[in-house]
């Protein structure tokens, strides 16, 4: 089975400063990586996605993520963040075979850009 | 807009009652899946239909039910609720079983008192 951590639980950042926003993932097979965006009261939007292919991943809103499979990680990053990224990222895992209960969700970070 | 809709957006009900939460996947789309967000375990996988079927099932308890109905809408059962129901239950649809990306609907926050 797929477990996801997500390190930090929070992370406070300025505005127009850089940001990473940690994951780590563990899996006895090879997966897909995700990481996904809540906005206050709203559902959860896909920002990228890692399939196969190029381990550098370019999202929408300016985000980008690189899966590396040694370490097992797929960090997610920004190199200015806007107020308007504000919210709660989710990193989450699926093995090739399946969706599912093998769609996993890490725990969550909560990104603050403060002005 | 995901193109996924749920319904009710907010539920306030007492313990012991049923609800029932309702999902209208994108149009096209096959699967459904159910997810349970609250603050102490995160997002929680449920279940999945897929074509009217059952096809995984998560930490769904056996106070739960679904189903998917020939028109692909879905709806999610929840009875004797308990305090701890309380959450936000999220509706997320994909095109086929395999995987590339769920979008999710806004959710259905069931409060029990």
């Amino acid at each position: 089975a797929q477990s996801v951590t997500q390190l930090d639980s929070q992370v406070p950042v300025f505005e127009e400063a850089p940001v990473e926003l940690r994951c780590n993932y563990s899996s006895s097979v090879s997966v897909y990586l995700f990481w996904y965006v809540q906005y206050p009261n709203q559902g959860l939007q896909l920002l990228l996605k890692y399939l196969s292919g190029s381990t550098l991943v370019k999202g929408i809103n300016g985000f980008e993520a690189e899966f590396n499979k040694s370490q097992t990680s797929f960090h997610l990053r920004k190199p200015s963040v806007h107020i308007s990224d504000t919210a709660e990222y989710f990193c989450a895992v699926s093995d090739s075979r399946n969706y599912g209960q093998n769609f996993v969700f890490g725990p969550g970070t909560r990104l603050s850009v403060l002005p | 807009d995901s193109g996924v809709t749920q319904t009710p957006k907010h539920l306030i009900t007492a313990t012991g009652q049923r609800v029932t939460l309702r999902c209208s996947p994108r149009s096209g789309d096959l699967s459904v899946y159910w997810y349970q967000q609250s603050l102490d375990q995160g997002l929680q996988f449920l279940i999945q239909y897929y074509n009217g079927e059952e096809r995984a099932k998560g930490n769904i308890l056996e106070r739960f039910s679904a189903q998917q109905f020939p028109d692909l809408h879905s709806e999610l059962n929840l009875s004797s609720l308990e305090l701890g129901d309380s959450a936000l239950y999220f509706c997320a649809s994909s095109l086929t079983l395999t995987p590339g990306e769920l979008f999710f609907g806004e959710g259905s926050r069931l409060t029990v008192l």
